[in-house]
């Protein structure tokens, strides 16, 4: 059975650096064809597609959050970390990591964690 | 950064067959996943490679994608159903996309 879970600060104050932490079980992301990624909800919006990191360290990001954004592995084998910097009130959402499943052009995320609510406020 | 267009809210009576339609032209190139969201929760994969269901999700949820647009379609609507719904894909710079969300209420 596949889970992941996510753990980082509640709240943070505005250009603070975010880092948040997925926790998975049921697979490696050393084996080939794993990735996990991230993605955000603000309170009674959409989601929004942050970052991911594939089983050979390969990374991606959201092109208009990329300068802010960086996803690796954990120091533990199953973990992974974002963090996303100069933190704004705009940012405050509900953080998902998600294993990525599937093959070029044809991905999909599952299972996803419960989430995490960042609140950014001074 | 490419989009995905959802219409902001659908709805249906019990019994009904409701669609939510999803249009970008990243899905010319790329497969289109579907997730339920109900209040509260996390989002929950409802159909993945354009038309194919994971065990466990009832048979009355369908896709299908054609060109830019794809179409979830719900038959035998149930009080269950009402949630949130997306649409996702990939862009040619493997970013994925999402849609803006589909509101569904059931009358």
């Amino acid at each position: 059975q596949v889970t992941l879970k996510e753990s980082g600060p509640a709240l943070v104050k505005p250009t603070q650096t975010l880092t948040l932490t997925c926790t998975f079980s049921g697979f490696s992301l050393s084996t080939t064809g794993m990735r996990v990624t991230w993605i955000r909800q603000p309170p009674g919006k959409a989601l929004e597609w942050l970052a991911r990191i594939d089983w050979d360290d390969d990374k991606f990001y959201n092109t208009s959050l990329k300068t802010r954004l960086t996803i690796s592995k954990g120091a533990s084998k199953n973990q992974v970390v974002l963090t996303m910097t100069n933190m704004d009130p705009v940012d405050t959402a509900t953080y998902y990591c998600a294993r990525l499943q599937g093959t070029t052009r044809e991905y999909w995320f599952d299972p996803w964690g419960q989430g995490t609510l960042v609140t950014v406020s001074s | 950064q490419s989009v995905l267009t959802q219409p902001p809210s659908a709805s249906g009576t019990p019994g009904q067959r409701v669609t939510i339609s999803c249009s970008g032209s990243s899905l010319g190139s790329n497969a289109v996943s579907w997730y339920q969201q109900l209040p509260g929760t996390a989002p929950k994969l409802l159909i993945f490679a354009n038309d194919h269901r994971p065990s466990g999700v009832p048979d009355r949820f369908s896709a299908s994608k054609s060109g830019t647009s794809a179409s979830l379609a719900i038959s035998g609507l149930q009080s269950e159903d009402e949630a949130d719904y997306y649409c996702a894909t990939w862009d040619d710079n493997l970013n994925g996309v999402l849609g803006g969300g589909t509101k569904l209420t059931v009358l």
